[in-house]
């Protein structure tokens, strides 16, 4: 069974900070990488998508590796603002199912 | 396109009351899931389908029934709703393994 473990459950940075958030997976059998942001009360929207051949992607501030043989990716959010504070989740598909980390919760001070 | 899209947002329920959750996508995705997520659990699979006519058990499928009898849409039932299915909605599809899964804005349900 593919477990999903994001470190780590909370951040709070002042804005203008990177941040570094991680994710790790334990079965690296994959297709792909999803990363999602939620705002509270609000749906699931997709940020990233990296496929397993992949080792990155970008998407203007936001910058996701995989290195998919030690089962980790990280999500690089450049330059934050204060509408970066969301929940992030991490989200690895191994056939129908994607399987989601409990997220990170992310609070950017002004 | 307005992707993928719930109906209802809000509902509210007496226990043993019967409800029927609509999901609709128009993207042409054969892929079609149900999730609810609650607090310090995060996002668990109810049901999902492969296809028009498909529909499979996930994680939690007790207490839920669903069908898709059009391939654009997956309807996710409670026949008697208990409080322990409070909880937020989501539905979400997607095209093919490789493809973005893309998700609806969810339906907050309470069951008193």
């Amino acid at each position: 069974k593919q477990e999903v473990t994001q470190i780590p459950a909370a951040l709070s940075v002042p804005e203008g900070e990177n941040l570094v958030l991680n994710c790790s997976f334990t079965d690296s059998a994959i297709y792909n990488l999803q990363w999602f942001r939620q705002d509270p009360g609000k749906g699931l929207t997709s940020l990233l998508l990296i496929q397993s051949s992949q080792r990155e992607q970008t998407s203007g501030r936001l910058n996701a590796s995989l290195d998919k043989s030690s089962g980790r990716s990280t999500l690089y959010i450049a330059a934050s603002q204060p509408g970066d504070s969301a929940t992030y989740l991490c989200a690895v598909r191994s056939d129908y199912k994607l399987s989601f980390g409990a997220g990170t919760t992310v609070t950017v001070r002004a | 396109n307005a992707g993928v899209t719930q109906t209802p947002k809000f509902r509210v329920l007496k226990t043993g009351q019967s409800m029927t959750l609509l999901c609709a996508q128009d993207m042409n995705h054969e892929y079609m899931y149900w999730y609810r997520q609650d607090p310090g659990m995060g996002l668990r699979l109810i049901h999902y389908s492969v296809g028009e006519g498909t529909t499979a058990k996930g994680e939690v499928p007790d207490g839920y029934n669903v069908s898709r009898l059009k391939k654009q849409n997956f309807l996710l039932g409670l026949e008697s709703a208990a409080p322990s299915q409070t909880s937020v909605y989501f539905c979400a599809s997607h095209l093919s393994f490789t493809d973005t899964q893309y998700f609806g804005p969810g339906t907050r349900l309470t069951v008193l």
